[in-house]
């Protein structure tokens, strides 16, 4: 069965300043990758998602994720956050045959002015 | 506007008292399903549904009944309710992609406490 592992509970980083999110995954099967976010108080949204094809997908407010199969990764990146990218963010798989998705335990992100 | 709606958004209940939480989706998906989420342990699955009358247990689905009865609506039951199923729940649908490439969409959560 799959499983996701995300490594920080919490990351605190400043404004404009980098961030990396950590998600490793388990499965005996091939994967499909997924990056929610959850805003407080709100329910959670798709950020960004990899199905196939290049490894390395992005969103439309400057998040990307890089699927390496070999480390069974799926790691969330941004160069330069902002205040509103506070947030809690999800890591989930769901494997190809499956429809369930199967998240992480979340990372809280809280940027500091 | 495509969305999933829970209702209510809050809720306060005693021990045993049965409840009932409404899950409506306006996007025709086959997919629905019910997660709870507790800090530090993500979201896990409680039951799930891929069509109308056929349902299916999650990972915790202890205490909890679903009826899928119509498309759009997923129902989530506590017959007697615990103290222990104090989380916030969220229901999620998603059309059948075959398996696991759909986005699945989130209603706002339903925050119970049982005392």
């Amino acid at each position: 069965a799959q499983s996701v592992t995300q490594l920080d509970s919490q990351v605190p980083v400043f404004e404009e300043a980098p961030v990396e999110l950590r998600c490793n995954y388990s499965s005996s099967v091939s994967v499909y990758l997924f990056w929610y976010v959850q805003y407080p108080n709100q329910g959670l949204q798709l950020l960004l998602k990899y199905l196939s094809g290049s490894t390395l997908v992005e969103s439309i407010n400057g998040f990307e994720a890089e699927f390496n199969k070999s480390q069974t990764s799926f790691h969330l990146r941004k160069p330069s956050v902002h205040i509103s990218d506070t947030a809690e963010y999800f890591c989930a798989v769901s494997e190809q045959g499956a429809q369930k998705l199967v998240f992480g335990q979340g990372t809280r992100l809280t940027i500091n002015p | 506007e495509a969305q999933v709606t829970q209702n209510p958004r809050y809720l306060i209940t005693v021990t045993g008292k049965k409840l009932t939480v409404t899950c409506s989706q306006n996007m025709n998906h086959e997919y629905m399903s019910w997660y709870r989420q507790d800090p530090g342990l993500g979201l896990r699955q409680i039951y799930y549904s891929m069509n109308v009358e056929v349902t299916d247990k999650g990972d915790v689905p202890e205490g909890y009944k679903v009826s899928r009865k119509e498309k759009r609506n997923f129902p989530l039951i506590l017959e007697s309710p615990s103290p222990n199923q104090t989380s916030l729940y969220f229901c999620a649908s998603s059309f059948w992609s075959g398996g696991g490439s759909a986005e699945a969409f989130f209603g706002q959560g339903t925050r119970l406490t049982v005392v």
